[in-house]
């Protein structure tokens, strides 16, 4: 079985802070982990992905994540924070094992960047 | 939201109704999905299909039905068997080469409201 946790409903970070979106997973083998945006009424726009290799991955729009193995972490960050990165962060994570490459999503982050 | 389209936008049924979503991409991906989204709820899967004439029921298949007559398009109907509908409706799609690794692209989804 493969979940995720997204602990915090809402993070609110002022304009050019660093913005940190929690999220913690639990698979049976290896994780492959993603992370989505969601602007109102829009459908969820890719940011990043986490195969293999480097910890720290890179992805759309200025923003990183690192993949933690031993606390089970996968957190989206941001050194400087826009007030157009306010929106809903989905993060997602797949078994190798997985039926169908199925998805499993977190409940979902909203983020709001307050100028 | 790229080259995979859903239609109508917003789209109203009465009880007792059967509708179908429309999801249509031009990736020339195999596999398609579709979720769910519900406040507070995350993402949760209806149904996926890996290849032409061929799907499979996702976490909460009950009350809808889909087709996959062509690689393109994907359809679904949420018929009157599905007790609470309304919702916002997401269509996507893979490659479906990388396995695993896949990406999944959404489209812009259809809202749902039974009046």
């Amino acid at each position: 079985a493969q979940s995720v946790a997204q602990p915090e409903d809402q993070v609110n970070v002022a304009e050019g802070n660093p913005l940190t979106v929690k999220c913690t997973y639990s698979v049976s083998g290896n994780p492959y982990l993603f992370w989505y945006v969601q602007y109102p009424n829009r459908g969820l726009q890719f940011l990043l992905k986490y195969i293999t290799g480097d910890n720290l991955v890179k992805g759309s729009y200025g923003f990183e994540a690192e993949f933690n193995k031993s606390q089970t972490s996968f957190h989206l960050k941001k050194p400087s924070a826009l007030v157009s990165d306010s929106a809903l962060y989905f993060c997602a994570v797949r078994d190798r094992r997985a039926a169908g490459n199925k998805l499993t999503f977190g409940g979902g982050t909203r983020v709001l960047v307050k100028p | 939201d790229g080259g995979i389209t859903q239609s109508p936008k917003y789209l109203f049924r009465k009880e007792g109704q059967n509708v179908t979503l429309s999801c249509e991409q031009n990736l020339n991906h195999d596999a398609m999905y579709w979720y769910r989204q519900d406040p507070g709820q995350g993402l949760r899967l209806i149904y996926y299909s890996q290849i032409v004439n061929d799907f499979q029921k996702g976490d909460i298949a009950e009350g809808y039905s889909v087709s996959r007559e062509k690689k393109e398009s994907f359809p679904l109907t949420v018929t009157s068997a599905q007790k609470n509908p309304t919702a916002f409706y997401l269509c996507a799609s893979s490659p479906g080469l990388a396995g695993y690794r896949d990406t999944q692209y959404f489209g812009p989804g259809t809202r749902l409201t039974v009046l």
